[in-house]
């Protein structure tokens, strides 16, 4: 079963306009990753959360983890074409059997920004 | 520092060969992971390792091996090859087992089995 869930798995938008994607998990996250990755190219870090409630910016991209740990939301202001590409939330899950944990990633939501 | 570094970019297996993919870090880092990524499905874990001579099954570990003779080299080995392996194929490595710490991620290979 997929541990984390995102949404939209797609999105389509107008350059300018503003826009959300949310990842969920039904366990409590211990430390929650953003990444964005263009086509064809390696994944690039934006942001980490790990307090619940926490909220980091970059630029014009805005993470933020709620207080339960569970969910955490990217949002982008008036977004551009270079903001087109995928993005993926990633997650610490505790691994079975031991007291490591395991990057785990969601589906990824593809994003387009039309001119 | 160059980083993570994966060799090759690009490969054509047939059906039943057997290749590695190599990925090296020079960070000193102890956790090391392989991803494949796969169009829908997002990024899937393989294997990790925690440290030198520690490795553990991920999320989709059959028809792959791995070892960690050393910190810098995590190879990943398929025996024989098959369509289903086809795949986007990333590593990475962290300071920490995962947590706390942000993962750094090689450019990707790209192997596409006949």
């Amino acid at each position: 079963s997929q541990e984390l869930e995102q949404s939209p798995q797609s999105l389509i938008v107008q350059e300018g306009k503003n826009l959300t994607i949310n990842c969920t998990s039904s366990k409590t996250l211990y430390g929650l990753y953003w990444y964005k990755q263009k086509y064809g190219e390696g994944l690039i870090f934006l942001m980490m959360l790990q307090k619940g409630g926490e909220e980091k910016s970059h630029e014009k991209i805005t993470a933020k983890l709620d207080e339960k740990k569970q969910q955490s939301s990217l949002h982008i202001t008036a977004s551009q074409p270079s903001h087109a590409g995928i993005y993926l939330c990633g997650a610490d899950i505790p691994a079975s059997g031991g007291s490591n944990y395991k990057l785990t990633f969601g589906k990824g939501t593809l994003l387009t920004v039309n001119p | 520092n160059a980083g993570v570094t994966q060799t090759p970019k690009f490969q054509v297996l047939k059906t039943g060969q057997s290749m590695t993919l190599q990925c090296a870090q020079d960070m000193n880092h102890e956790y090391m992971s392989w991803y494949r990524q796969d169009p829908g499905m997002g990024l899937r874990l393989i294997h990790y390792s925690v440290g030198a001579g520690i490795t553990d099954q991920g999320e989709v570990p059959n028809g792959y091996n791995v070892s960690r003779s050393t910190t810098e080299d995590f190879p990943l080995r398929l025996l024989s090859a098959a369509p289903s392996q086809t795949s986007v194929y990333f590593c990475a490595s962290s300071t920490l087992a995962g947590g706390a710490d942000t993962q750094y991620f090689g450019p990707g290979t790209r192997l596409t089995v006949l």
